[in-house]
């Protein structure tokens, strides 16, 4: 059965203190590997797709990195708008146009100005 | 422009009343997703639909009829609902031509059931 566990659940960080979320998966044959931003209230806010391992994307602050087991969440010198919940999802299943995502819990992110 | 609108974005029910969530995509996506989001939780999916089918229902209780009236519009008939159904209810997209595709959200429909 496809599985993501994220960690950890909640992260505290002054401004400017980088870190790392993780997403760890197991799933049948990666189909991709979706990194999502949600605000309390609101709809996630897509950030990146990675297809395969070794593969990096970048956006502002945040870079996200694949592997054959994990993905991370890499944030350089957080600002306090950067906290969220930060949801790592895998593409479960596709057929005829229809995508099932598989989410983490999610990693509850604040920054401390 | 990768939006996805979503109305209303609250609603409060009583669980004799019948209700409708309305969601409408413009980028020319033929997948489109419902999800039931609560509080601290993932979002969890409910419906799928590809080219206006119904493709993947998720064992939802029948208090919740999905409708796709055309490719941009997906509406969600609510009946007979129990407190335990109010969440963030979330719509989402996909281009639905290929195995790799990304879903972009709306904001959510903010659901109580009283």
């Amino acid at each position: 059965e496809d599985q993501v566990t994220q960690s950890p659940e909640a992260l505290r960080l002054q401004e400017g203190e980088s870190s790392s979320l993780n997403c760890s998966y197991t799933v049948s044959g990666l189909r991709g590997l979706f990194w999502y931003r949600q605000d309390p209230g609101k709809g996630p806010e897509f950030l990146f797709t990675l297809y395969s391992a070794g593969e990096e994307k970048e956006k502002e602050r945040l870079k996200a990195t694949l592997t054959k087991k994990e993905s991370f969440l890499h944030i350089t010198a957080p600002k306090p708008e950067d906290s969220a919940t930060y949801l790592c999802a895998v593409q479960a299943y596709y057929r005829e146009g229809a995508q099932k995502l598989v989410f983490g819990q999610g990693t509850r992110l604040t920054i401390n100005p | 422009d990768t939006e996805v609108t979503q109305t209303p974005k609250h609603l409060v029910m009583g669980m004799t009343n019948k209700k409708s969530l309305k969601c409408e995509q413009h980028m020319g996506h033929r997948a489109m997703y419902w999800y039931k989001q609560k509080a601290k939780k993932p979002p969890e999916l409910m419906f799928v639909y590809s080219y206006e089918k119904l493709s993947i229902n998720e064992s939802v209780p029948s208090r919740f009829s999905p409708e796709c009236p055309n490719s941009s519009l997906l509406n969600l008939h609510l009946h007979a609902l129990q407190p335990e159904d109010s969440a963030l209810y979330l719509c989402a997209s996909s281009q639905g031509r290929g195995s790799k595709e990304t879903q972009y959200f709306g904001p959510g429909t903010r659901l109580l059931v009283l």
